[in-house]
């Protein structure tokens, strides 16, 4: 079946960039996005991508997508404390009606 | 991993009777839970947060006497859709906060898909 995977945790320093991985299975995925959840709140969505795009950015956010080898990146740019938070990637399968597959999450830590 | 579990997977129902979805959190207690929306081929709307032993939050455009909200205990919430219409066919996921002196995570139950004929 469909999977994604994410590593559970990073840590950098603040003013550093952040990379976060993600890599996924179905070669039919449709579009594929990163959300964003603070300590206590729900999901936030950050940003998205079509399956046919390489790279899109938006401010500090970078994503990068290889479709060969399945692997989508969201990179951070000069790194805040309050970007500390687990980070969600998805993708949406063509033909399940939208429904999302969720990879585990990533704990990103940002030390002063 | 935590384990959450949503029922039913999908649901068929006639305009205007309602709906109940269960959320349950399997082996951790969660005193909070979250309610999502999807429509197809759009990423989640967080509809409400379900918060255990008190009324939920609800976000805005959400409607409360709609989509009635009940999280009686640590690993139970539930989503009753009320007087459901077709327009409130969608895929509902919720998520259920595991807190432990490390770190919080959210797990996902597997959503449930309501088609309101």
């Amino acid at each position: 079946g469909e999977d994604v995977e994410q590593s559970l945790f990073l840590s950098v320093r603040e003013g550093d960039s952040s990379v976060i991985n993600c890599t996924y299975t179905d070669s039919s995925s449709t579009y594929l996005y990163w959300y964003k959840q603070e300590p206590g709140a729900g999901l936030q969505l950050l940003t998205y991508i079509f399956s046919n795009m390489d790279m899109k950015q938006d401010q500090r956010l970078t994503v990068l997508l290889n479709k060969k080898d399945k692997h989508l990146s969201l990179r951070i740019a000069d790194t805040q404390t309050g970007d500390s938070a687990i980070y969600f990637c998805a993708e949406s399968i063509q033909g399940s009606q939208g429904n999302l597959i969720f990879g585990k999450g990533t704990k990103l830590s940002v030390k002063p | 991993g935590a384990v959450v579990s949503q029922h039913p997977s999908w649901v068929i129902c006639k305009s205007g009777t309602s709906v109940k979805i269960e959320c349950r959190s399997l082996d951790f207690q969660a005193t909070t839970m979250f309610w999502y929306r999807q429509f197809p081929k759009q990423s989640l709307m967080l509809m409400a947060t379900s918060n255990e032993g008190s009324k939920a939050t609800y976000e805005q455009g959400v409607e409360k006497d709609k989509f009635l909200i009940n999280h009686a205990s640590l690993t139970l919430s539930t989503l009753t859709v009320t007087s459901a219409h077709p327009e409130d066919s969608s895929f509902y996921i919720c998520s259920a906060l595991r807190d432990s002196h490390l770190n919080t995570e959210a797990f996902f139950g597997q959503g449930t898909r309501l088609t309101v004929v």
